[in-house]
């Protein structure tokens, strides 16, 4: 199983609206709504920021949205904030009853 | 809804080890709790999963017959464990539990795994 494919990196101003991409196949991203973002701060634990494609989890504020078309799935991060900054990672559920995360973003705010 | 595990291990290339991740806060029978590596600098890699109730148990083809998941369900945690440790397996090593929308929605805080050859 192949991990999902992300930008290395995006960066975005402060008020900026950025999206992250993350490509996988039909057998996953492609195939299931199970489709669920996470945030990494520098030397945290990951948070879930997304789940099922566009649906925030408790306390995420509403500037952070996510969507999918096809194999690709996105996160959009609108009115960017200095805590924004952190590593952000895809993760699907496969066709083959498991789950693979994408090799992550680094979202850098200017 | 809680997940705590061991702060650090150190071991060297050869040895065995199993690191805990005590579970409390929710019914530990019914949540299947994952693991997750991540090397240092690097993502997240998906390792495995396991359903307390049952002890049913997937893993990723990169970690099959690497490692071992089990649970003690008399004292709600899982384990994580290695027979036969490599200078590759430095890491840092996180449990995560799956909610019902198939999201990792609770981590705990890792951890770090450093094994010396």
């Amino acid at each position: 199983q192949s991990a999902l494919t992300q930008p290395a990196s995006v960066s975005g101003s402060l008020g900026q609206t950025i999206t992250i991409s993350c490509t996988g196949t039909s057998n996953d991203v492609g195939g299931y709504n199970y489709i669920s973002w996470y945030q990494q701060p520098p030397g945290k634990a990951p948070k879930l920021v997304i789940f099922e494609v566009s649906d925030r989890a408790s306390g995420i504020p509403s500037r952070f949205s996510g969507s999918k078309s096809g194999n690709t799935a996105s996160l959009t991060i609108s009115g960017l904030q200095a805590e924004d900054e952190a590593d952000y990672f895809c993760c699907s559920y496969t066709s083959s009853n498991i789950w693979v995360f994408g090799g992550g973003t680094k979202l850098t705010v200017l | 809804v809680q997940l705590v595990q061991t702060g650090a291990e150190v071991k060297k290339a050869g040895e065995s080890l199993k690191i805990p991740c005590q579970a409390s806060g929710y019914t530990f029978d019914t949540y299947w709790i994952g693991w997750v590596r991540q090397k240092p600098g690097k993502g997240l890699e998906w390792m495995g999963i396991i359903f307390p109730r049952d002890s049913d148990t997937r893993y990723s083809p990169s970690f099959q017959g690497q490692v071992t998941i089990s649970v003690d369900r008399s004292i709600t945690t899982a384990y994580l464990q290695w027979t036969t440790l490599k200078a590759s397996d430095t890491a840092i090593y996180y449990c995560t539990r799956l909610n019902d929308s198939n999201a990792f929605d609770f981590w705990a805080q890792g951890t770090m795994v450093t094994v010396s050859s």
